[in-house]
């Protein structure tokens, strides 16, 4: 009964390559996110997504691309993969009021390590 | 600018003792102001807010947090710390009239209780 939920939990590929990580939450929330966190510790929100709009896009390369087929799902795509991608990718979500009216807490998975050979 | 600052990287005290883990934000309206948790190889845990009213909030596993406006402060503290306390600890804040969701995080402190 896990309420946020990313696959895989670990992926290792090489430079270039194309991969997609995938995030379901279960909770019933209407908002969802994408954060990477660096070697650092450091959180870095990347977009968010309300009921399937994209509602946050922060300076990420367009290499990186997220998809909201429905609003349980947030799923994240990235082409050509690069050394300094690799990273720990969070998603979230949270039941969010309406514009402006937001303070409601999110609620993350447990990430997936992104490794670059 | 929305900002957070959490000024120290690590805070280490024994088992028992009370602990404070600071934090500091830059808003340009009215805040409303999270602490999360991270244990290793784990997503984030939300462990208090607050929006309105009392200053001090009462969280899980018996922390609670200060809001402090004049000082522009939302430190985190728990009267007896344990080993299991120990953990990456993050302050957020959002502007309430912010886009949708928008969080603002510190950079986190590293909390290391020892026995």
């Amino acid at each position: 009964d896990t309420a946020v939920s990313q696959t895989p939990k670990y992926l290792v590929t090489q430079m270039g390559n194309d991969k997609s990580i995938k995030c379901e939450q279960n909770l019933g929330h209407d908002t969802m996110y994408w954060y990477k966190q660096d070697s650092k510790k450091f959180l870095k929100i990347m977009f968010s997504y309300n009921n399937k709009e994209l509602i946050i896009n922060e300076t990420v390369p367009n290499r990186f691309s997220p998809k909201s087929p429905d609003k349980a799902h947030l799923n994240l795509h990235i082409n050509s993969l690069e050394l300094g991608d690799s990273a720990v990718y969070f998603c979230a979500s949270s039941q969010d009021e309406g514009l402006g009216v937001s303070n409601q807490p999110q609620h993350f998975g447990d990430g997936t390590r992104l490794s670059i050979l | 600018a929305q900002s957070v600052a959490q000024p120290e990287d690590q805070v280490n005290v024994a088992e028992g003792n009370p602990l404070t883990v600071k934090c500091t934000y830059s808003v340009s309206g009215n805040p409303y102001l999270f602490w999360y948790v991270q244990y290793p190889n784990r997503g984030l845990q939300f462990l208090l807010k607050y929006i309105t009213g009392d200053n001090l909030v009462k969280g899980s596993y018996g922390f609670e947090a200060e809001f402090n406006k004049s000082q522009t402060s939302f430190h985190l503290k728990k009267p007896s710390a344990l080993v299991s306390d120990s953990a990456l600890y993050f302050c957020a804040v959002r502007d309430r009239g912010s886009t949708l969701g928008r969080l603002y995080f510190g950079r986190g402190t590293q909390l290391t209780v020892w026995p």
